[in-house]
């Protein structure tokens, strides 16, 4: 089974300029998230889709982020126009979610999407 | 805001000997704890999720104990081998999935030959 993949794994972009990440969640999960690790720091959580609605979006830094799931299958999130300390790498992670059994809970990631904002 | 802290930051352990390190976290609100294995550049791969005070997990060289009322979590390797060299995380769930995990900042585990 396919884990969970992320696109593009690198990008260099220059400080006003946007870019779009895509991740494609694990065929079946309707838990997709997106957290951000920027150098040095944990870690952290942007936002939960379950299916195509937001779960929860309290993490997402400033309106200059926009995270789309259509359809409920892969996700995409746009960064525009972006700026210097959107530098880090930006994991997405699935999980299919059994309510009532929590070790079936975990959350799969994949490899990350390293951006650079020049 | 939750804090999760790891100890130690970073760790030096030789080929073969035994090593383990601490995951603190809120003992309020507890619903899970997750322990990843991340080696840069590739994806964080799950070890663990612990739910129960006193759980035990193991999985191969690598198991993990629970104690959710005061907050803590330990993983322990045995016989280091030279592929456990890592970053490894751990991650406070409060939600069950309704909400994000809030994660350490990681141990770095370097196995020396």
């Amino acid at each position: 089974e396919a884990g969970v993949t992320q696109f593009p794994s690198h990008s260099v972009i220059e400080k006003g300029q946007t870019v779009t990440l895509r991740c494609d969640p694990i065929s079946g999960h309707d838990n997709l998230y997106w957290y951000r690790r920027v150098m040095g720091k944990e870690i952290k959580f942007l936002l939960h889709f379950v299916k195509e609605s937001k779960q929860d979006e309290s993490g997402m830094p400033n309106n200059r982020f926009l995270a789309e799931r259509t359809g409920g299958t892969y996700s995409t999130l746009k960064v525009q126009p972006a700026e210097l300390e959107d530098s880090g790498v930006y994991f997405c992670a699935s999980s299919q979610g059994f309510p009532g059994d929590r070790t079936m809970e975990t959350q799969y990631f994949g490899p990350g999407t390293r951006l650079l904002v020049l | 805001i939750l804090n999760v802290e790891q100890s130690p930051q970073s760790l030096h352990v030789q080929e073969g000997d035994s090593t383990n390190f601490t995951c603190s976290f809120p003992s309020s609100n507890f619903y899970a704890l997750h322990w990843y294995r991340w080696e840069t550049a590739k994806s964080p791969e799950a070890l663990f999720v612990m739910t129960l005070n006193g759980d035990e997990k193991k999985k191969g060289r690598i198991s993990a104990t629970l104690n959710t009322k005061e907050g803590y979590s330990y993983l322990y390797i045995k016989g280091s081998q030279p592929e456990d060299s890592a970053t490894y995380l751990c991650a406070f769930d409060s939600g069950g999935g309704a909400d994000g995990l809030t994660f350490g900042k990681g141990t770095h585990l370097i196995i020396q030959p």
